[in-house]
């Protein structure tokens, strides 16, 4: 079965300490992996896109690389602007649903 | 250029009812996938509509069905209505099929069924 699992479940930083998310994916084809974020009450934000092993994108405060099995999100000297939820998501080469999400992580930056 | 749009934004509806959601893409995108959000269960994925057909589907039940129009605005139809109905819909549009490219979400419809 095709799984994505996001850790840790949620997270409290202070500003300026930077840590990492993990998202790690159990599926029988890797077509992408994509990261959004999610503020409250709104629909998620497309971060990144990681189409192989040893890929990485960087947007800001924001980087994202991919293992064969996992992907992970680091935050450099986050500011309270980056709390937010967190969400990996596998696209699938195989299978009648195509895009698996993981639950997210949620992110809190103390000022 | 315009982002995903989703109406209404909110609906009280009662047990046994049915409702309809509807989504418009970013213009030129061709997909819609719909998908429910819950505290529970995260975002699970509904079914995706590629120029007017069902490409592929989740694994939710019967009473959960959609439709793509030629101008790719897409409806999802929910009926008989349950309490576990409860959840936010969100619609999310790309060029490609789901899972090829990036999606953009419209900001979801709050469905609340008493």
């Amino acid at each position: 079965e095709d799984q994505v699992t996001q850790s840790p479940e949620a997270l409290r930083l202070q500003e300026g300490e930077s840590s990492s998310l993990n998202c790690s994916y159990t599926v029988s084809g890797l077509r992408g992996l994509f990261w959004y974020r999610q503020d409250p009450g709104k629909g998620p934000e497309f971060l990144f896109t990681l189409y192989s092993a040893g890929e990485e994108k960087e947007k800001e405060r924001l980087k994202a690389t991919l293992t064969k099995k996992e992907s992970f999100l680091h935050i450099t000297a986050p500011k309270p602007e980056d709390s937010a939820t967190y969400l990996c998501a596998v696209g699938l080469l195989q299978g009648a649903q195509k895009l698996v999400f993981g639950q997210g992580t949620r992110l809190t930056i103390n000022p | 250029k315009a982002g995903v749009t989703q109406t209404p934004r909110y609906l009280i509806k009662t047990r046994g009812q049915q409702v309809t959601l509807s989504c418009s893409p970013i213009s030129g995108h061709r997909s819609v996938s719909w998908y429910q959000q819950t505290p529970g269960q995260g975002l699970q994925f509904l079914f995706e509509y590629f120029s007017e057909t069902q490409r592929n589907k989740g694994n939710f039940p019967g009473r959960f069905s959609g439709r793509q129009f030629s101008n790719s605005r897409s409806e999802m139809n929910v009926s008989t209505l349950e309490l576990g109905d409860s959840a936010l819909y969100l619609c999310a549009s790309s060029s490609g099929l789901a899972g090829e490219g990036e999606q953009y979400f419209g900001p979801g419809t709050r469905l609340t069924v008493t």
